[in-house]
């Protein structure tokens, strides 16, 4: 079985450009999770879904960012006219339901020149 | 609201000594509680995870971690370290009846020394 997919695994933007990051959950999880790792810091919540539907956006910055958990497909973090700012360790996790541990992808790192 | 204190950005320990990474918690209502393992450019690794059953959690690797509610704390420990534990340890918790998102502690780094 394999692990939660991430792709890229490094993603350079200059600055302006759209940036999308990938996430395959684990086979039979419906429930994804994206985090943001900044240097030195832990990882911050930004959204959770289920297949089509956004279940929580409250970590999310109201602009420029957007995801989506299509029904067929991998789930597509969007980031657009990005900034310096945005550099960071984006990280997918994915369970099989709530209140259960999450199981986490190796991460894209995206750079921001 | 919810939140994770670790005590202790850094940690050092010679190989073979006692691993001791500290957690603090704050929930309103009673927590799950976990702890994971990230190497060098990798994703996040569970180590072990608290739902209310024992109050001493054995993990992988030789880890265990004990739920002090008193406390409000969930201590990571292992009697002998490891040169391979070196890493990079996050807690985190989330609410136990409906949680969606964790919310990770600013991590500790584990060095051991040879």
């Amino acid at each position: 079985n394999a692990g939660v997919m991430q792709n890229p695994r490094h993603l350079v933007r200059r600055r302006g450009q759209e940036a999308r990051l990938r996430c395959s959950p684990m086979k039979g999880h419906s429930h994804v999770y994206w985090y943001r790792q900044l240097p030195e810091e832990g990882l911050k919540f930004m959204v959770y879904l289920q297949k089509e539907n956004i279940i929580d956006e409250s970590g999310m910055p109201k602009e420029r960012f957007s995801a989506e958990f299509p029904k067929e497909g991998p789930s597509i973090l969007r980031i657009q006219q990005v900034v310096r700012g945005d550099s960071a360790a984006y990280f997918c996790a994915s369970s099989p339901g709530q209140k259960v541990e999450q199981y986490f992808g190796p991460g894209t790192r995206l750079t921001v020149t | 609201a919810q939140s994770v204190t670790q005590l202790g950005s850094h940690v050092s320990v010679s190989e073979g000594a006692l691993v001791l990474l500290r957690c603090n918690y704050s929930s309103s209502v009673p927590p799950y509680l976990f702890w994971y393992v990230q190497y060098p450019n990798q994703g996040l690794q569970l180590l072990l995870k608290y739902t209310s059953a024992a109050t001493l959690v054995k993990g992988i690797n030789g880890f265990e971690a004990e739920f002090k509610k008193s406390e409000t704390s969930f201590h990571l420990t292992k009697p002998s370290a490891h040169m391979s534990d070196a890493a990079e340890y996050f807690c985190a918790v989330t609410l136990g009846a409906t949680g969606n998102q964790f919310y990770f502690g600013t991590g500790t780094s584990l060095t051991v020394i040879p």
